[in-house]
């Protein structure tokens, strides 16, 4: 399974600021996802990021609040911008690993953990 | 919305099997049925997932009906360390969509 990376960890920052999240991979993949979990909730995905292509968000989520990079096929950053005390979630980068035999895969990073002051 | 739903806690003894119960009566015939937990807000950790027969690795064994509309998630000898939320998920082409999950409660 693939290997994720993300930096950094925890952040706390100050409100009208914003922060850039890094998600590497140890090998290739060719779906890469951001999802963010409020405290105390389930996973939400804010959006798909193919490498080649501009991200698809969700509902609710938009790109000038979280713009998202995919320069490459092992790396993605998402930036949530003019933060506010409500963006305080974990943010969690996963890829999907297709197999020849059964559904895809999908694997998580360990999240970085972000509070807005 | 999650097209499962699972019961929000369950306990279970250290060393006993814990069964995990999860309805999925909308499935469509191409969704496999994937479970997910996670830790203490680390990242969620694939499990098992499977399509209509029972599958089982070395995490845990899965067990589909016959009609597909419910699954049971099995950690044969549970740990402390098993002590998580649950998540019950169909996918197939989509995104996935995590529900509230089952929290499972070890106890010693």
């Amino acid at each position: 399974s693939a290997v994720i990376s993300q930096k950094p960890s925890r952040d706390i920052c100050q409100r009208g600021t914003s922060l850039t999240i890094q998600c590497q991979v140890d090998s290739q993949v060719t779906m890469m996802f951001w999802y963010r979990q409020q405290p105390g909730q389930s996973l939400t995905l804010i959006a798909t990021a193919n490498q080649g292509s501009e991200a698809t968000y969700e509902s609710g989520f938009v790109i000038d609040k979280f713009p998202i990079s995919r320069p490459n096929l092992t790396f993605s950053t998402l930036t949530v911008s003019n933060m506010s005390p409500e963006d305080s979630s974990i943010y969690l980068c996963s890829v999907e690993e297709g197999r020849l035999a059964g559904g895809p895969e999908q694997y998580f990073g360990p999240g970085t953990r972000l509070t807005v002051t | 919305d999650a097209k499962t739903t699972q019961p929000p806690s369950m306990d279970c003894a250290e060393g006993r099997a814990a069964n995990l119960p999860c309805n999925h009566s909308t499935i469509s015939g191409n969704e496999y049925v994937y479970w997910y937990r996670q830790i203490h807000s680390q990242g969620p950790q694939y499990i098992i997932h499977g399509l209509k027969n029972n599958e089982t690795n070395e995490m845990a064994s899965l067990i589909i009906t016959e009609d597909r509309k419910s699954s049971t998630l099995i950690l044969p000898h549970a740990t402390l360390r098993d002590t998580a939320v649950y998540y019950c998920i169909v996918h197939y082409g989509q995104n996935f969509v995590f529900g509230p999950g089952t929290r499972l409660s070890v106890l010693p």
